[in-house]
């Protein structure tokens, strides 16, 4: 079965800081990969997706970026965090006509 | 550009049914509808997904209409733990991929 894992968990981070969150997939091939925020009190938000190594779409203009670098790695990154930037972060996967989502992280820019 | 509609919110008394409708008018011959619930600061959970059968497992059940422009999920009896906001998705191939875009949700609110 497929399991996706994120991390870190939490973080908290100054204005200005680097990011980089890290997602994982196991138990399948080629997966479509997905990051998306949740604002305090809001829904979730699409931000990039993925249908292979390399090839990265950006649903709406930002200061994050995206990196797939293997089948099953999607990086979600900054070079200088805002405050706008704090949020629940998710990374999902998608095969066909299955999807999961991993259990998030929560990142606080202070 | 959400492909779903819900209600903002809805009540349900403890130990009751919890029906959350769905519209998603504009859904494709090939498109599935999945229904997903976040219990405040967690990620989303899976609940069911369907293309146009009704389904059921041990969660829920879920209606689809049979022009498919809408559904119903169904939490046969619902506990203070189902409190949530559930999502509803239509996900399926477009250009070759699949891409899942949430809506707004529904946060549902059981009652004790």
């Amino acid at each position: 079965s497929q399991t996706i894992h994120q991390w870190p968990a939490t973080l908290v981070q100054p204005v200005g800081s680097p990011l980089s969150l890290e997602c994982t997939v196991e138990g399948t091939s080629n997966p479509n990969l997905y990051w998306y925020r949740q604002a305090a009190g809001r829904g979730l938000q699409l931000l990039f997706y993925s249908v292979g190594i390399g090839q990265i779409s950006s649903e709406v203009p930002q200061n994050l970026s995206a990196s797939r670098p293997q089948d099953r790695q999607f990086i979600l990154s900054s070079k200088k965090l805002l405050l706008s930037d704090s949020g629940f972060y998710l990374c999902a996967w998608s095969v066909g006509g299955s999807s999961d989502f991993g259990p998030g992280t929560r990142l606080t820019v202070t | 550009d959400a492909k779903t509609t819900q209600p903002t919110s809805m009540d349900c008394a403890e130990g009751r049914a919890a029906n959350l409708p769905c519209n998603h008018s504009t859904i494709s011959g090939n498109e599935y509808v999945y229904w997903y619930r976040q219990i405040h600061s967690q990620g989303p959970q899976y609940i069911i997904h369907g293309l146009k059968n009704n389904e059921t497992n041990e969660m829920a059940s879920l209606i689809i209409t049979e022009d498919r422009k809408s559904s119903t999920l169904i939490l046969p009896h619902a506990t203070l733990r189902d409190t949530a906001v559930y999502y509803c998705i239509v996900s399926g191939n477009s250009g070759g991929y699949q891409k899942v875009t949430f809506g707004t949700g529904t946060k549902l609110q059981v009652i004790p």
